[in-house]
């Protein structure tokens, strides 16, 4: 099935850029997703990109997929606290979604 | 108006019991599911329905029986709570069965702390 792998932790200066990153194994998904959790909340879909396209920009966020490298990440510019949370890319599985672990983005002032 | 509701938010029960978690949609969506997320933060589908059809059942013990009266409800009930199913439980929908680029909807979850 579907492996889909993040790393668990990134920490980042209010101000600067982060980036996180997503690899995959199965590249059959049309669509892959990033979705944010804050503290106590469901999660709440923040992107996705089309699985033909290389970039999706929209706002401070900057989707890049490379399908060679079954690689996803996903840039925040200029990072506020605000955007901390933890971040799960997704691939779309048999008739499901198949999540990451998780990327928690911690800001420090 | 919230779009994906659970109740209860919390639930604290002893090992043994029988507990139920409920779930409704007021999106008009076909196809909805329930996600356990464990203490690390992983999330992993338990089940899910389309139009009141059992879609997926991703390996769950049969102690855990969803139920779908309607398309806008999906219940859980866990019988023989055990210390392993304490978790945060979720809801979600969508308009598909997930392989449209439509996208999932979540309830605020359930922490269900089994002592």
């Amino acid at each position: 099935g579907e492996d889909v792998e993040q790393s668990l932790f990134l920490s980042v200066r209010e101000g600067d850029s982060s980036v996180i990153n997503c690899t995959y194994t199965d590249s059959s998904s049309t669509y892959l997703y990033w979705y944010k959790q804050e503290p106590g909340a469901g999660l709440q879909l923040l992107t996705y990109i089309f699985s033909n396209m290389d970039m999706k920009q929209d706002q401070r966020l900057t989707v890049l997929l490379n399908k060679k490298d079954k690689h996803l990440s996903l840039r925040i510019a200029d990072t506020q606290t605000g955007d901390s949370a933890i971040y799960f890319c997704a691939l779309e599985g048999a008739q499901k979604l198949v999540f990451g672990q998780g990327t928690r983005l911690t800001i420090n002032p | 108006d919230t779009a994906v509701s659970q109740t209860p938010k919390y639930l604290v029960t002893q090992m043994g019991n029988d507990k139920s978690i409920k779930c409704e949609q007021n999106l008009g969506h076909d196809t909805m599911y329930w996600y356990k997320q464990d203490s690390k933060k992983f999330l992993k589908i338990m089940f899910s329905y389309n139009n009141k059809e059992l879609i997926i059942n991703e390996t769950v013990p049969n102690r855990f029986s969803p139920k779908s009266p309607d398309k806008a409800h999906l219940n859980l009930h866990i019988n023989s709570l055990e210390l392993g199913d304490s978790a945060v439980y979720f809801c979600a929908s969508s308009q598909a069965g997930g392989g449209a680029g439509n996208e999932q909807f979540f309830g605020p979850g359930t922490r269900l702390t089994v002592l």
